[in-house]
């Protein structure tokens, strides 16, 4: 299972653009990417996934290099509620075998 | 937007006691999961769920706990005699097979006294 890096946490204000940069050097050619958000005593939250490039969608957008050996989750213009903490998986599922690992994640702190 | 629903959302318990706590997945989602959060610390994988039967478990899944889906809508997580290490938030997942997407449960708090 390709092991991730990410920071442990980042300081932003309301309006800013966020990047967030996950490591996963190991990436198997078969691996996906996937992004989660968890606020306080909720349930992580799946944001976006994609294998190669940039992927986009009503939240954020992933910016996968050629290599795939990194990805970055960039949150557009954000506000207060996006204080959480941002995690970035890798691996793929098959028969159900797939087990989304949990790292420490990011803890991303917006200011007014 | 179909949500995985979790009850009790809070549940209180002396040790040593049984809870069960409850899940009811996404009506098309094939594959279950439970996972735990101690307070301050990583979400960690319990066991997976596929087919009516366990398909992967942790090393944390041991005899204290069990899982099942008694009536092809539940699913359920049972949890023996409960110690004081036992408490956590306790989130159910499940997962579409489209795009391998997660959705998880808000989970329930568990306090073990």
């Amino acid at each position: 299972l390709a092991k991730t890096t990410q920071p442990i946490s980042m300081d932003s204000y309301e309006g800013q653009e966020v990047n967030i940069t996950c490591s996963h050097n190991n990436i198997a050619t078969n691996d996906y990417i996937t992004w989660y958000q968890q606020f306080p005593s909720q349930g992580p939250r799946f944001i976006i996934q994609g294998y190669k490039t940039k992927v986009t969608n009503e939240v954020a957008s992933l910016f996968i290099p050629a290599d795939r050996k990194s990805s970055t989750l960039s949150l557009p213009r954000v506000s207060l509620s996006d204080t959480a903490v941002y995690y970035c998986l890798v691996g793929v599922a098959s028969g159900g075998s797939y087990i989304p690992t949990f790292g420490r994640g990011t803890s991303l702190i917006v200011h007014p | 937007e179909p949500e995985v629903t979790q009850t009790p959302s809070h549940q209180v318990t002396q040790m040593g006691q049984e809870v069960i706590l409850r899940c009811v997945p996404i009506s098309n989602h094939l594959y279950f999961y439970w996972y735990r959060q101690i307070l301050g610390q990583k979400v960690e994988f319990l066991v997976s769920f596929y087919n009516n039967e366990i398909s992967e478990k942790s090393e944390i899944f041991d005899d204290q706990f069990s899982v099942e889906r008694p009536d092809g809508s539940n699913f359920t997580l049972k949890i023996r005699s409960t110690k004081l290490e036992d408490s956590a938030m306790y989130f159910c997942a499940s997962m579409r097979q489209a795009d391998l997407s997660y959705t998880f449960g808000s989970g329930t708090r568990l306090t073990v006294v």
